[in-house]
């Protein structure tokens, strides 16, 4: 049973830059595909972007394409999510989620990090 | 780009049936995907494939997808069935995923 760990919430000035992690645990780290998912207090979910770790490079959603960054790294099972140039509305739980590679339903999550940006 | 609309909220009382719809165009032609999220917690997978679900999920909770809508039905409903639904499919066009706004759905 694959279980994902996210690191601990953040607060952040404005114009910063956050990079949260996802470590997973059991299954195999390179046959499956981990996303970011963020929900904005009282609002529904946005999927942001995904890397299929043997594959390399991520993909990214249109309205993140400029200021996120997906990398994972195999040594330790991990994939992170960087977002800059925060602003207030970035304000939100961010989840990373896994998906098999062969379908594009989302089995596992983690638990959720939140970003909180204020001055 | 592919847009995915759910009705706000639907209500229904123990021991009724729930229905909550996802419209999309030719939603029928895509695997759609139901999480169920409790307040403070991470979305649950509980439909996948338009109709199938994982293990743990009672047989109560079902799902179909035809022409312009996929709908979530959860019969006999009960207290803890109160959550918020989010429908989700693989868009091809731009290979990106993409999420319903949301149902609330209220146990009277």
């Amino acid at each position: 049973q694959v279980q994902l760990v996210q690191s601990g919430a953040e607060v952040k000035k404005p114009g910063s830059s956050v990079k949260v992690s996802c470590k997973a645990s059991g299954g195999t780290f390179s046959s499956y595909a981990i996303s970011w998912v963020r929900q904005a207090p009282g609002q529904g979910l946005e999927w942001m972007g995904g890397i299929i770790p043997i594959f390399g490079p991520a993909d990214y959603a249109q309205n993140f394409q400029v200021r996120v960054t997906i990398t994972a790294d195999d040594s330790t099972s991990t994939v992170y999510m960087e977002l800059s140039s925060l602003r207030s509305e970035d304000t939100a739980v961010y989840f990373c989620a896994r998906r098999s590679l062969d379908s594009s339903a989302y089995y596992g999550w983690g638990q959720g990090t939140l970003v909180t940006v204020s001055s | 780009s592919y847009v995915l609309t759910q009705p706000p909220s639907v209500s229904v009382a123990p021991g009724q049936t729930a229905r909550i719809t996802c419209g999309g165009n030719n939603i029928g032609s895509k695997s759609v995907h139901w999480y169920q999220q409790k307040p403070g917690q991470a979305p649950l997978l509980v439909v996948y494939d338009d109709s199938d679900r994982p293990s743990g999920i009672p047989e109560r909770f079902s799902g179909s997808n035809s022409g312009n809508t996929a709908t979530l039905t959860i019969s006999r409903i009960e207290a803890g069935d109160e959550a918020d639904y989010y429908c989700q499919v693989w868009d091809s066009n731009s290979d990106h995923v993409v999420f319903g706004g949301g149902t609330k759905l209220t146990v009277l």
